[in-house]
């Protein structure tokens, strides 16, 4: 079955700072592989996504994500955060053999400090 | 993307009652999906509804608990059938994109039983 973790629950980060969001899958063959953004209130918008080709992934709002399968990984980063930044993190998986079905990692809170 | 309208937006009901929430796209699409994100938790799939099939529901998740309907290509109902203070959640739901895997969002119903 596939999954996924996301290792830190809270990062804190200074304004203008660089930001880096773990996330580690598991399952066998190659994943589709999602981050998606929730702010307060709000609901999911995706930020970026990985079907195959080029192992680094631009997306909106500057952020970019690499996949390594050596290292199961698919961590989401940006150059300088901006307080507008402040949400909840999800990391996703799906694949064909689950049925489309997507797998959430627990999320990662990310505050800005100003 | 497909644009999703999720309604309610929010409701506070008494236990033991049922409620029924809408998902309507701007586009028809083949398979939709409804999730729950618990309080502070991430989000966990309940079922998937493709139209003119009965829905295949995730292991926790019952039929008589939560009845789908999927009479068209463009609208889904989710009901949350008498109602328990557990019940408390977001409720979202999504369609397919790209691939077939769903990763457009509504903006969710936000639950409350009393």
């Amino acid at each position: 079955a596939q999954s996924v973790t996301q290792p830190d629950i809270h990062i804190t980060v200074s304004e203008g700072a660089s930001l880096e969001l773990r996330c580690n899958y598991s399952y066998g063959a190659t994943p589709y592989l999602f981050w998606y953004v929730q702010s307060p209130g709000q609901g999911l918008q995706l930020l970026l996504k990985y079907f195959s080709g080029d192992t680094l992934v631009q997306g909106i709002k500057g952020f970019e994500a690499e996949f390594k399968r050596s290292q199961s990984s698919f961590n989401l980063r940006k150059p300088s955060v901006h307080w507008s930044d402040a949400a909840e993190y999800f990391c996703a998986v799906g694949s064909k053999a689950a049925g489309n079905k997507l797998t959430f990692g627990g999320g990662t809170r990310v505050l800005v400090k100003p | 993307s497909a644009v999703i309208s999720q309604k309610p937006s929010r409701d506070i009901c008494q236990r033991g009652t049922s409620l029924t929430i809408q998902c309507q796209v701007d586009s028809q699409v083949t398979m939709m999906f409804w999730y729950r994100q618990q309080p502070g938790q991430s989000l966990t799939l309940i079922a998937t509804a493709n139209q003119g099939s009965e829905a295949t529901y995730e292991s926790g998740f019952v039929i008589d608990k939560f009845p789908i309907s999927r009479p068209n290509l463009t609208f889904s109902t989710l009901t949350v059938s008498n109602m328990s203070p557990e019940d408390s959640s977001i409720y979202l739901c999504s369609v397919e994109g790209q691939g077939g895997y769903g990763y457009t969002f509504g903006s969710g119903t936000r639950l409350t039983v009393v």
